[in-house]
C-alpha cells in the first residue's frame, strides 16, 4: 500500500477561497515533500519540509508537519483557476532513500 | 538544464513484444528512480539508482521488468515480454542528492495491446 495517503481524494473549490489537503504516511521519515501534477504531465516539486521542522512557506502555499501524528498538510491560500492539479505528498524514509508517493487530492478551482 | 528527459512519449505495442524507455537525467543528479501511474494503483516506485548502483528493485513488478543504468547521463527500463496489464505512464526522475527533491520528465505512456 502506499506510504502517504491524502484526504480529501478530490476537492472543488471557487476560485479565491483556500484549499487544504491532508496527508498522512506509517513510517519514521527524514522528509516530506508535496508534488503537483498537471493533467497527462510529470509531477513537480512544490516544498520539502525537513523531519525536524514543523512548518514551511512558500509564496501561497503553508506545509505543516506533526510526526507525532505522522501527518501533513498543504495549505494553498486565495486558489486560482491555474491551481487545478493533482497534489501528491511524499515521504522519504529514514531507513533509505525511497521516496514513496501518495495517492493524491486532484484538486479543482472553479473561475 | 534541459531538465529530465524522457524516450519515447508515446508506445504502443503487441502483446509479447519488447519495450525498452528510456532516461536521460539532470546532468549532476546521482539519484534516479523509475516510477509507474496507473489509476488503480497509483505511482509506484520500480527501482532506483544512486551513483549509477540499483539500490532497490523491490517495486519491480516481476522477471519481466529490468533496469540499467550503464552510466550517469542515461538508464533504460525494459519490459520483456510485454502484456496488456503493463499499461501505464512510466516516469523517470532524478534528483541532485539522496534525499533532495525529485525531477520528473514528462513521462512515457505505453499502451500494450
Amino acid at each position: 500500500s502506499q506510504q502517504g495517503e491524502e484526504d480529501p481524494q478530490a476537492l472543488s473549490i471557487q476560485e479565491g477561497e483556500n484549499a487544504t489537503m491532508n496527508c498522512s504516511y506509517k513510517t519514521s521519515i527524514n522528509n516530506l515533500q508535496w508534488y503537483r501534477q498537471n493533467s497527462g504531465r510529470g509531477l513537480v516539486h512544490l516544498i520539502l519540509i525537513r523531519s525536524n521542522e514543523r512548518e514551511k512557506h512558500s509564496g501561497r502555499l503553508r506545509v505543516t508537519l506533526d510526526t507525532s501524528k505522522k501527518s501533513s498538510s498543504l495549505l494553498i491560500t486565495a486558489s486560482r483557476a491555474a491551481d487545478t492539479a493533482s497534489y501528491f505528498c511524499a515521504t522519504l524514509e529514514t531507513s533509505g532513500s525511497r521516496l514513496t508517493f501518495g495517492e493524491g487530492t486532484q484538486l479543482t478551482v472553479n473561475p | 538544464d534541459a531538465g529530465v528527459i524522457q524516450s519515447p512519449r508515446h508506445e504502443v505495442t503487441e502483446m509479447g513484444q519488447e519495450v525498452t524507455l528510456r532516461c536521460k537525467p539532470i546532468s549532476g543528479h546521482n539519484s534516479l528512480f523509475w516510477y509507474r501511474q496507473t489509476m488503480m494503483r497509483g505511482l509506484e516506485l520500480l527501482i532506483y539508482f544512486n551513483n549509477n548502483v540499483p539500490i532497490d528493485d523491490s517495486g519491480m513488478p516481476e522477471d519481466r521488468f529490468s533496469a540499467k543504468m550503464p552510466n550517469a547521463s542515461f538508464s533504460t527500463l525494459k519490459i520483456q515480454p510485454s502484456e496488456p496489464r503493463d499499461s501505464a505512464v512510466y516516469f523517470c526522475a532524478s534528483s541532485s542528492r539522496q534525499g533532495a527533491e525529485a525531477f520528473f520528465g514528462q513521462g512515457t505512456r505505453l499502451t500494450v495491446v
